[in-house]
């Protein structure tokens, strides 16, 4: 079965630090790795997606991520976090027919 | 551009009663998809739509669940006998085709509770 896994239900860091939320798939997971973000009563928003090409993704608000296929991993970093940051962010991994989700990273920017 | 939208945004209802949960896609967005989010969940796929006809619905938990998309734009994701199971962030989104290609972009969702 096709599985995305999040490291840290929550994770918590100062403005200004580095951030990195982790995320590893299954092998079963097609290759097409997505992260996205929720912001309070708002809808998912792409943050950036890996199909296929260069394996470091770089995506919108600073973020970026890169595909380790022999780790399996799917990391999310940003260098120097902003309150703005604070949300709940999601691994996903899939094909055509959906999207398999991770269970969520709440991410919290300590002032 | 105006987004994917989604109504109710909040429905109550009582056990054993049906609802409707509507979507309305991006204009031109061939593909639709329903997710359910439960607390503290990631999204839960349901199924997916390609025009006017479900390409998987796979996800759907069992019978009591039900989609349409009679004119390949607006869908209605339908619940019978609601059970207090059912009670989550009902999330459609919708893309320019299927494929990992077409980004999916997510209305903001309807929050179901069921008493």
């Amino acid at each position: 079965a096709q599985s995305v896994t999040q490291l840290g239900s929550h994770v918590s860091v100062s403005e200004g630090a580095l951030v990195l939320l982790r995320c590893n798939y299954s092998s079963s997971v097609p290759p097409y790795l997505f992260w996205y973000v929720q912001y309070p009563n708002q809808g998912l928003q792409l943050l950036l997606k890996y199909t296929t090409g260069a394996t470091l993704v770089k995506g919108i608000n600073g973020f970026e991520a890169e595909f380790k296929k022999s780790e399996t991993s799917f990391h999310l970093t940003k260098p120097s976090a902003h309150m703005s940051d604070a949300a709940e962010y999601f691994c996903a991994g899939g094909g055509a027919d959906g999207l398999t989700f991770g269970k969520g990273t709440h991410l919290i920017i300590q002032p | 551009g105006a987004g994917v939208s989604q109504t109710p945004s909040n429905k109550v209802t009582e056990k054993g009663k049906y609802v409707e949960l509507r979507c309305d896609p991006i204009s031109g967005h061939t593909a639709l998809y329903w997710y359910r989010q439960s607390l503290g969940q990631g999204p839960e796929f349901l199924i997916y739509f390609q025009g006017t006809g479900a390409a998987d619905d796979s996800g759907l938990p069992n019978d009591r669940f039900f989609a349409v998309r009679p004119e390949g734009s607006v869908s209605t994701l339908k619940i019978q006998r609601t059970e207090r199971g059912d009670s989550a962030v009902y999330l459609c989104a919708s893309s320019l085709s299927t494929g990992l290609a077409y980004t999916q972009y997510f209305g903001p969702g309807t929050r179901l509770t069921v008493l």
